[in-house]
């Protein structure tokens, strides 16, 4: 089964909104990833968590993560029509890596 | 840097035929992954090399699949004989150890007929 699962599985906002994608993972982890993938295209590493970090932030994006719920989240702020895409959380356990299920967030222009 | 470079980038073949799809992936990274992607089943690990050698193909579903990495700078997953339930959009990536985080290809789109 899935490690990550994520939460939507799919979101529509209007440009300028913010997105909030939520991920919930079963074991024990080094550290949480999340992607982000374009339609037809690979997956995008876009940033990384440990497991002793509670908050990251990136540019427009910042992920927290609550290693006692066993849950992460992504939230991208001042959303794009370019942000669309579908939003990946992987869990790294011992460099083996788990992707979950992905939330498909639309930007409305 | 090219970044992960994979090869072709769409096959179409016909039940029974061996396949085989190929990575080159960033000079330098000392792991590298396939991974499978279908809408039905998601992202799958399939198998994944640390420093040329195997280290956990339980994700490969069966015999008909193999991969192999002779060198830093290539792999090779092979299926033989493919099946239509083989279709699906094949991922290589690599990454570098310390740092985290994986570099994916642009994938190779596979159609068995």
């Amino acid at each position: 089964s899935q490690q990550g699962e994520e939460d939507p599985q799919a979101l529509s906002i209007q440009e300028g909104e913010n997105a909030t994608m939520n991920c919930s993972y079963k074991t024990s982890i080094n550290n949480l990833q999340w992607y982000r993938q374009n339609s037809g295209r690979g997956l995008v590493h876009l940033i990384l968590i440990r497991s002793n970090e509670r908050e990251k932030h990136s540019g427009r994006l910042r992920v927290t993560l609550d290693t006692s719920k066993k849950s992460s989240s992504l939230l991208i702020t001042a959303s794009r029509a370019a942000d669309t895409a579908s939003y990946f959380c992987a869990t790294d356990a011992r460099q083996k890596v788990t992707f979950g299920t992905g939330t498909k967030l639309q930007v409305i222009p | 840097d090219a970044g992960v470079i994979q090869s072709p980038r769409h096959e179409v073949t016909e039940m029974g035929q061996e396949v085989t799809l190929r990575c080159k992936p960033i000079s330098g990274h000392d792991y590298l992954f396939w991974y499978r992607q279908t809408m039905m089943r998601g992202l799958e690990l399939l198998i994944y090399f640390n420093n040329n050698v195997p280290i956990d193909d339980s994700g490969m579903p069966e015999d008909r699949f193999s991969a192999k990495m002779p060198n830093a700078s290539f792999s090779t997953l092979k299926i033989q004989p493919s099946e239509p339930r083989d279709s699906a959009v094949y991922f290589c990536a690599s990454s570098l150890a310390k740092k985290g985080g994986q570099y994916f290809g642009p994938g190779t789109r596979l159609l068995v007929l």
